[in-house]
């Protein structure tokens, strides 16, 4: 079945670093793919998506590139900022399935 | 514009007792769902409505039922709680069933002991 894996948590940085947060899938066909974010005490929001191989979704700063080859849709941001704490979740759905397949969710802290 | 909007925040049951959780959206979509946020387990689907007067089972459905009551609600029935129960509850809607994006609400922290 369709399943999605991230990397674990949490995630600690320093204001202005560099974010990656790893996401790779498994699922037949051309699922279409997805980060949500959820910051504290709140429900999950759509940040970026992208529904074919080489897209690349962009939102905030945030950028995920959908890469078919080696099953992945990695996170980046160049300079976080505090406001960026949250949990990041990343996520597909594909024509067929009536679903969204949820990875376990990446907690990130930004310290000042 | 509300969004999608979930009663109650919080909910404390002891085993054995049933509650009904709302949820309601004003964005005319046809499609609802129902997930539980468990640590380290993502969110799991429990019930889903494709448009008013149908519902389908998810991944998780056992212990719970669905009401849809009209095109704005979604009620989700916990006839026994189990402590296994205890979770985060997100009501999330979409324009029509296989429609990318989904909005969530905020979410009922619902324990039982």
């Amino acid at each position: 079945g369709d399943s999605v894996t991230q990397m674990e948590g949490p995630v600690t940085l320093s204001e202005e670093a560099f974010l990656t947060i790893n996401c790779t899938y498994t699922a037949t066909g051309y699922p279409s793919l997805f980060w949500y974010v959820q910051y504290p005490g709140e429900g999950l929001q759509l940040l970026l998506k992208a529904t074919k191989a080489d897209d690349k979704g962009s939102n905030k700063g945030f950028e995920a590139t959908y890469r078919k080859e080696t099953t992945s849709f990695h996170l980046e941001k160049g300079s976080v900022q505090v406001s960026d704490s949250a949990v990041y979740f990343c996520a597909l759905s594909r024509l067929g399935n009536e679903k969204l397949t949820f990875g376990t969710g990446t907690r990130l802290t930004i310290i000042p | 514009n509300a969004g999608v909007t979930q009663t109650p925040k919080f909910q404390v049951l002891k085993t054995g007792q049933s509650m009904t959780l709302q949820c309601a959206q004003d964005m005319n979509h046809n499609s609802m769902y129902w997930y539980r946020q468990d640590p380290g387990m993502g969110l799991r689907l429990i019930y889903y409505s494709a448009s008013e007067g149908t519902t389908d089972k998810g991944e998780v459905p056992n212990g719970y039922n669905v009401s849809r009551l009209n095109k704005r609600e979604f009620s989700l029935r916990l006839e026994s709680a189990a402590p296994s129960q205890t979770s985060v509850y997100f009501c999330a809607s979409s324009e029509e069933l296989r429609e990318v994006e989904q909005y969530f609400g905020p979410g009922t922290r619902l324990t039982v002991t």
